[in-house]
This record gives C-alpha cells, structure tokens and sequence, in this order.
C-alpha cells in the first residue's frame, strides 16, 4: 500500500524559533492535507494544498504542495507554548468516491518557553 | 455543537469481552471512518462507509466489525478483545467539500488486560 514518512519523528525547540518538518510519498499524490492533534484530542485540519506547487499559509503556518506531486513541507515561524502536539501529514492519491487518506506517523512538536 | 461525538470516551476491557464504540456525527456528511493510533504508527484506518449501507476494509481490519445502521451513526465492534487492540480510536467523517478534509472526534481510549 501507500507509505507515507513523515520527518523528523520529534523535535524539541525554544519558543520563537521556527519549524520545519515534512512528507514523502512512494506515489503520487493528488491532495495534500496537514493535521495537527492537541493532547487529548482528534486531529484538527490545519491547512489543505490541491495542486502541486501551491503555498499556503494559515497564520504562523505555511504548507507546500511538492512539485513532483510525492512530497509536502509545513513551516512554523516563530512557535509558541500552544504549538506543542502532533502533526500528522495526510495525502490522497486518487479521485473519485473512494476517498481516503494516507497519514504519515507524526511529528511530536514540544515547545521550551 | 456540530462534529463528531464518540463514546465512551475511556475503557478498559479484559481479554475476550466484546464491545461496541459508537460515533455520531451531525453534518449530514456521507463517508465515515474508523481509525486507531498507536505510539510511532501514526493513524491506521480500520474500516470505512463510503456512504449509508456500504463498508470496506481498511489496512487493520481484523478483530472488528462495523455497522453503518444509519446516515449519522457507525459503530465499530470488538467482538472479543484482544491486549493487541489496547490503543486510541478515532472516528472521523468527510464533507463532501474537498476543501474540509475529514473532521475528527476526540477519541476512545480502550485498555484490554
């Protein structure tokens, strides 16, 4: 099946640096969604990207659809405490009424005030 | 407040009882899904609905059933419980707006001793 690697797995970082993590994909995908999950909670949608190259910011947070279709990056610029969670990486790869996502295993924000 | 509504919200179950997680949601979307997250292995979908009266396995299907009893309502079954199936189960479903991505519940933590 599709494997998605979502990098780095965990990242430890003072408050008002910035991030960057990613995804990569062993197909093509068609659609790029990125989540992010409060302790105790379900995966809230950060930002959706649908064509390749496409930038999109959402506050503090910009995505990037890859051009060749296989990978997406999420930035933060200048974190906070309220950052901390997880953040997972979603692709689809096909169109049509299947619809179902792919996730990548996460990236452990933890944020040093 | 429209969403996502999963019960019970904790669980603990000893080996071979059986159990049923139920999951509502009230945005008239069509297609639901049952995932479970574990430490390091990300979101794994279990089963889905594309819409009322059809389900399709997922990539973990095995050691639960599910049941689309109606456009609003499906429940995922643990017909006997196995320590392998202590983890976080989500429940999620998609507006058929593209744009929206699926919306999560908050969970089930289910423990089996």
């Amino acid at each position: 099946g599709q494997q998605l690697n979502q990098s780095p797995q965990s990242m430890f970082i003072q408050e008002g640096e910035d991030v960057s993590m990613n995804c990569t994909s062993s197909s093509i995908f068609n659609t790029w969604l990125w989540y992010k999950q409060d302790p105790g909670e379900g995966p809230v949608l950060l930002i959706a990207l649908y064509k390749a190259g496409e930038l999109t910011s959402n506050g503090r947070l910009t995505a990037q659809f890859g051009i060749t279709r296989k990978d997406s990056f999420l930035n933060i610029s200048a974190s906070i405490p309220s950052d901390v969670g997880i953040y997972f990486c979603a692709g689809r790869s096909s169109g049509g009424s299947n619809y179902k996502l792919t996730f990548g295993k996460g990236t452990l924000l933890t944020v040093n005030p | 407040n429209a969403g996502v509504t999963q019960t019970p919200k904790f669980q603990v179950l000893k080996t071979g009882q059986s159990m049923t997680l139920q999951c509502a949601q009230d945005m008239n979307h069509n297609s639901m899904y049952w995932y479970r997250q574990d430490p390091g292995m990300g979101l794994r979908l279990i089963y889905y609905s594309a819409s009322e009266g059809t389900t399709d396995k997922g990539e973990v299907p095995n050691g639960y059933n599910v049941s689309r009893l109606n456009k609003r309502e499906f429940s995922l079954r643990l017909e006997s419980a196995a320590p392998s199936q202590t983890s976080v189960y989500f429940c999620a479903s998609r507006s058929p707006n593209a744009n929206l991505g699926y919306t999560f519940g908050s969970g089930t933590r289910l423990t089996v001793v």
